[in-house]
């Protein structure tokens, strides 16, 4: 069984430019996660959808946002790119709420 | 604030010892506790997770110790080998807030030979 895939591994960007990031799920899962694991700051909470609605929201401003389309993939969009955006954006996926997630190997966003 | 705190930040055992890592927690409606192992250039692997309703849980080497009273969770790695060599996350959601793994600062493993 494929795992969760995210694409592209690596992305370059620079100040004020926009990011889309994108995620699919494990077969059969129709919950996805987004995470952001920066340096110093530990893995924090972006996001959560579950069947095409955004459930639940970290402390992250507006310009992070997302999607999930029928197929239950998913895409992370961060706008107006800051140095401190600079981090890993991991993804996750669980059969349905409440079952445990598991990771991508994420996507690696800095910003020069 | 972190809400999950993990200690000790990194942790060097012998091959064969016993590596322990400890996490606390203040928020009593936590109801799922899972553990994590990352190795450099991947994303975490779920390794293990306990409810609150169970004080213990053993999966291979690795076992959960729960105490709900002190709130407080650690992870036990017995014979730890050198592949255990990772970083370890505790982390804790509430039923309220489902989805968002809290997790602690992470615990750099270190099994020399």
């Amino acid at each position: 069984e494929a795992g969760v895939t995210q694409s592209p591994t690596h992305l370059i960007k620079t100040r004020g430019q926009q990011a889309t990031l994108r995620c699919s799920p494990i077969s059969g899962h129709t919950s996805v996660y987004w995470y952001q694991q920066a340096l110093g700051l530990g893995l924090q909470f972006l996001l959560w959808y579950d069947e095409g609605e955004e459930r639940n929201r970290g402390n992250f401003p507006p310009r992070f946002s997302g999607r999930q389309f029928p197929n239950y993939s998913s895409e992370l969009n961060v706008n107006a790119l800051e140095l401190e955006d600079s981090a890993l954006y991991l993804c996750a996926s669980s059969a349905w709420t409440a079952q445990p997630q598991h990771f991508g190997d994420g996507t690696r966003l800095s910003i020069l | 604030q972190q809400q999950v705190k993990q200690s000790p930040q990194s942790l060097i055992v012998q091959k064969g010892g016993i590596s322990i890592i400890n996490c606390a927690y203040e928020n009593t409606a936590f109801d799922y506790f899972p553990w994590y192992q990352q190795f450099p250039g991947k994303g975490p692997a779920l390794l293990i997770a306990i409810r609150p309703d169970v004080s213990e849980k053993k999966e291979g080497r690795f076992t959960i110790s729960f105490n709900k009273s002190a709130k407080q969770f650690s992870l036990h790695i017995m014979d730890s080998q050198p592949g255990d060599s990772a970083t370890y996350f505790c982390a804790a959601m509430t039923t309220d807030s489902w989805g968002k793994l809290q997790f602690g600062a992470g615990t750099q493993v270190v099994v020399t030979p």
